[in-house]
């Protein structure tokens, strides 16, 4: 079975500073990983996914995440918070059969202080 | 480019009455679809998914019952809401299911807010 773990229920940083969203996962195969941000009474926005190659993953609003296969982590970063990437952010994770919806973790939630 | 409606956005629901969501896709074709719900704006549950017209899979047992009447229409019922039913409501799509898909992204509707008093 595959499973995602997002470690962190709450995550707070200062505006300016570096953030990181833990995201560990455990599958059988080789893992397709997802990230997605969801702000207040919205849908999932997709913001990036590592499929295969580069072990750092660059996405949209300036987010990027890396993959580490001997950790089994898919952390996302950004290099510095702003109070608008105060949001939920979800970790996903898919095998290799192609006929399976995405595992989701259970959300971290970001706050960028002022 | 494709697109995905959902509505009502919000809807409050007496207990003991039927529901009625709706969702659809525009720009694909033959699209995967799924219907999760969120409670207390934290982690999603799968509800349903369906490959193709009049085929669903249920993921967890309950009140609520999907169909897919159409290949971009995906809707989502209950004979009798329960109190546990209140949550938000999100509809995804994907393109359908093939060898290499395992890479594709899932793509989110806006949700409906459902209170049930």
């Amino acid at each position: 079975a595959q499973s995602v773990a997002q470690p962190e229920d709450q995550v707070n940083v200062a505006e300016g500073n570096p953030l990181t969203v833990k995201c560990t996962y455990s599958v059988s195969g080789n893992p397709y990983l997802f990230w997605y941000v969801q702000y207040p009474n919205r849908g999932l926005q997709f913001l990036l996914k590592y499929i295969t190659g580069d072990n750092l993953v660059k996405g949209s609003y300036g987010f990027e995440a890396e993959f580490n296969k001997s950790q089994t982590s898919f952390h996302l970063k950004k290099p510095s918070a702003l109070v608008s990437d105060s949001a939920l952010y979800f970790c996903a994770v898919r095998v290799f059969s192609g006929n399976t919806p995405l595992v989701f973790g259970k959300g971290t939630r970001l706050s960028v202080i002022a | 480019s494709q697109t995905i409606h959902q509505w009502p956005a919000t809807l409050v629901q007496p207990v003991g009455s039927p529901l009625s969501l709706e969702c659809t896709v525009e720009g694909t074709s033959n699209p995967n679809l799924y219907w999760y719900r969120q409670a207390a704006g934290r982690g999603l549950q799968l509800l349903f998914y369906s490959v193709g017209i009049g085929q669903i899979s249920s993921e967890v047992p309950q009140n609520l019952s999907a169909s897919r009447p159409q290949d971009r229409q995906f809707i989502l019922s209950s004979k009798k809401l329960l109190l546990s039913d209140s949550g938000f409501y999100l509809c995804a799509w994907g393109p359908s299911f093939t060898r290499l898909s395992s890479t594709d992204t899932q793509y989110f509707g806006p949700g409906t807010r459902l209170t049930v008093l």
